[in-house]
């Protein structure tokens, strides 16, 4: 079955704690995988989409890593405004543009 | 720019009451459309997604239903509405080769009592 599965559910950080999110995925050939930031009451917000293993991305304190079995989102440096939840979701094996998403991790980070 | 609207924000809805939750895509033509629902501890869900005017493929077999009376416009509808739809539901719209960039729309806290 084709699964996300994002750790931790929850982190706590302090203001400049770098740190790392990870999302385990199990598909049979990916298509995509997508990274989202949401803040509480909010729609989803856009980051990255990564397509092959080695692949990265980056966008301010946000780099986002791609191997053949997870991904990882590393934020350097975090500020208070960097907390939300961030969505990891993995673009379905079939021929659609449909979306599997995790559950997310929570991120707080503290002055 | 393109932009995603949904109304209402917030809704509150008796238990056997209708359902009607309108998306909107404005600065681009024949988009994908998508409504998700996002329960507390849960994941998105994706309940319906469209391809073109009056095409829509069911996820979820449920008492929801989908359509696209417009390009550009989405509507989520129930004829009565369980405790178990309350949710938050969100419209997302999709472009590009394979539907690369997704994007989602502010989202509609829908509470049923």
């Amino acid at each position: 079955e084709d699964q996300v599965t994002q750790s931790p559910e929850a982190l706590r950080l302090q203001e400049g704690e770098s740190s790392s999110l990870n999302c385990s995925y199990t598909v049979s050939g990916l298509r995509g995988l997508f990274w989202y930031r949401q803040d509480p009451g909010k729609g989803p917000e856009f980051l990255f989409t990564l397509y092959s293993a080695g692949e990265e991305k980056e966008k301010e304190r946000l780099k986002a890593t791609l191997t053949k079995k997870e991904s990882f989102l590393h934020i350097t440096a975090p500020k208070p405004e960097d907390s939300a939840t961030y969505l990891c979701a993995v673009q379905a094996p079939d021929n659609t543009d449909k979306l599997i998403f995790g559950t997310g991790t929570r991120l707080q980070v503290f002055p | 720019s393109q932009t995603i609207h949904q109304w209402p924000a917030t809704l509150v809805q008796p238990v056997g009451s209708p359902l009607s939750l309108e998306c909107t895509v404005e600065g681009t033509s024949n988009p994908n459309l998508y409504w998700y629902r996002q329960a507390a501890g849960r994941g998105l869900q994706l309940l319906f997604y469209s391809v073109g005017i009056g095409q829509i493929s069911s996820e979820v077999p449920q008492n929801l239903s989908a359509s696209r009376p417009q390009d550009r416009q989405f509507i989520l509808s129930s004829k009565k509405l369980l405790l178990s739809d309350s949710g938050f539901y969100l419209c997302a719209w999709s472009f590009g080769l394979a539907g690369r960039w997704k994007f989602f729309g502010p989202g509609t806290r829908l509470t049923v009592l």
